[in-house]
């Protein structure tokens, strides 16, 4: 089975703009989640969908928005960047159901300029 | 606010030796605790899990030890190896659906020869 796969893996913006990150999930799975890591951060929650629908939600602005599609990919957009944004932006997948094991792809690094 | 206090923030171990990283949280809600392994350049990748039903829970050289009434729970890795070289992070998921994961602040453990 292939892994969870996430485009582009390198991405560098200015300020202002915005961008979209791409998240193909393990097929199968229906629940894709986006975390967001920073070194003085760590590692913090983004949003979970399921089945196109948003099924939780983390503590960002509004300016942080995402969607799945039927087929469960997913993509994510930040609009309006900023320097804080410049961050290590994971993908995980799972079954959706509880306990399940997550499965996280190799993230994108977006560097904000 | 931090959810999951994780301790300590980076670790140096002896060829061999033992790798205790302690995690404490205060939301009794949480009742999956996963714990998870960062190589550089990689996403997360799930290690091992428990539920609050047990006290304890053994996989290979890893070792889950939970402490319901002080929320505490940790990780030990026995004969630590080399390639144990890694970040870790402690991980809470809150019952009642969805699989929104928080993390600890991460262990830098380092396993020298």
């Amino acid at each position: 089975k292939a892994g969870v796969t996430q485009t582009p893996r390198y991405l560098i913006k200015t300020r202002g703009q915005q961008v979209t990150l791409s998240c193909s999930p393990i097929s199968g799975h229906r629940s894709v989640s986006w975390y967001q890591q920073t070194p003085g951060q760590g590692l913090q929650f983004l949003f979970e969908y399921f089945s196109e629908t948003q099924r939780n939600k983390g503590n960002f602005p509004g300016r942080f928005s995402g969607r799945q599609f039927s087929n469960s990919r997913s993509e994510m957009n930040v609009s309006t960047l900023e320097l804080g944004d410049s961050a290590l932006y994971l993908c995980a997948s799972s079954p959706g159901t509880a306990y399940n094991e997550q499965f996280f792809g190799p993230g994108t690094r977006l560097t904000v300029l | 606010q931090q959810q999951v206090k994780q301790s300590p923030q980076s670790l140096i171990v002896q060829k061999g030796g033992i790798s205790i990283i302690n995690c404490a949280y205060e939301n009794t809600a949480f009742d999956y605790f996963p714990w998870y392994q960062q190589f550089p350049g990689k996403g997360p990748a799930l290690l091992i899990a428990i539920r609050p039903d047990v006290s304890e829970k053994k996989e290979g050289r890893f070792t889950i030890s939970f402490n319901k009434s002080a929320k505490q729970f940790s990780l030990h890795i026995m004969d630590s190896q080399p390639g144990d070289s890694a970040t870790y992070f402690c991980a809470a998921v809150m019952g009642g659906g969805g699989n929104k994961l928080t993390f600890g602040t991460g262990t830098q453990l380092k396993v020298e020869l």
